[in-house]
């Protein structure tokens, strides 16, 4: 159980164009998620907390309208790079915590994507 | 502002070895701690959770330590295999949100 599924889990794209990426809580709803950025030999940082039926929150120093957060359903986030450059070349995970359950409270990742932009 | 650091970066054992993980943090005033694993390219697999007012927690071959006070977490990996290969992170929670604090891992190879 617990399983957030992300998609794609790898794109490349050219400088100037959008990129869209798909969070679906699998077998739970999720009324928040979050997104994460990890830069190789970095670790994971918080980029924003996606809200259900609300706007987005996003970290000190994320612009908000270069990474479009969209909650539409309680089990899906997405999360979309606007005119990406070469610098948002990253890896991308989301991650959700069960809302109610044994396993409340715990968070889940999805698998990550990967961000190239040429 | 959390601060969570790992040490060593890059570990490199012979097969069945025993070994331990260090991760440090700057506030004690955490909910939680958490270890996960990372294969490369791919997402976070985690491992044990720790809650703030436990001491340890156990899995299998692997046994996390946390010591509050003094902000400091162990995992301990016992008879380490080839497939244990990965970075393992660490990540503390500060309260009712779950805006994890991550250190930069530590990168594990165990050499069969």
């Amino acid at each position: 159980g617990a399983v957030v599924s992300q998609h794609p889990s790898w794109v490349i794209c050219k400088s100037g164009t959008s990129v869209k990426i798909e969070c679906r809580s699998l077998d739970f709803q999720a009324t928040t998620m979050f997104w994460y950025r990890q830069f190789p030999k970095q670790s994971l940082m918080l980029m924003a907390t996606s809200n259900e039926g609300s706007k987005a929150t996003y970290e000190q120093g994320v612009e908000k309208d270069k990474f479009l957060i969209n909650h539409a359903s309680l089990t899906l986030s997405t999360l979309t790079v606007t005119s990406a450059h070469p610098e948002d070349s990253s890896f991308y995970i989301c991650s959700a915590p069960r809302d109610r359950g044994r396993r409340a409270n715990v968070l889940t990742f999805g698998a990550g994507s990967r961000l190239t932009v040429l | 502002k959390q601060e969570v650091t790992q040490i060593p970066a890059a570990l490199s054992v012979p097969e069945g070895e025993n070994l331990v993980l260090n991760c440090s943090f700057t506030d004690s005033a955490i909910y939680n701690l958490q270890w996960f694993r990372q294969d490369p390219g791919k997402g976070l697999t985690s491992l044990l959770l720790i809650q703030s007012s436990q001491r340890e927690q156990t899995s299998g071959r692997l046994n996390a330590s946390l010591d509050k006070s003094s902000g400091r977490s162990t995992l301990y990996i016992a008879a380490s295999q080839p497939g244990d290969s990965a970075t393992y992170l660490c990540a503390v929670r500060p309260g009712s949100n779950y805006k994890l604090t991550f250190g930069k891992g530590t990168l594990l190879t165990v050499n069969p």
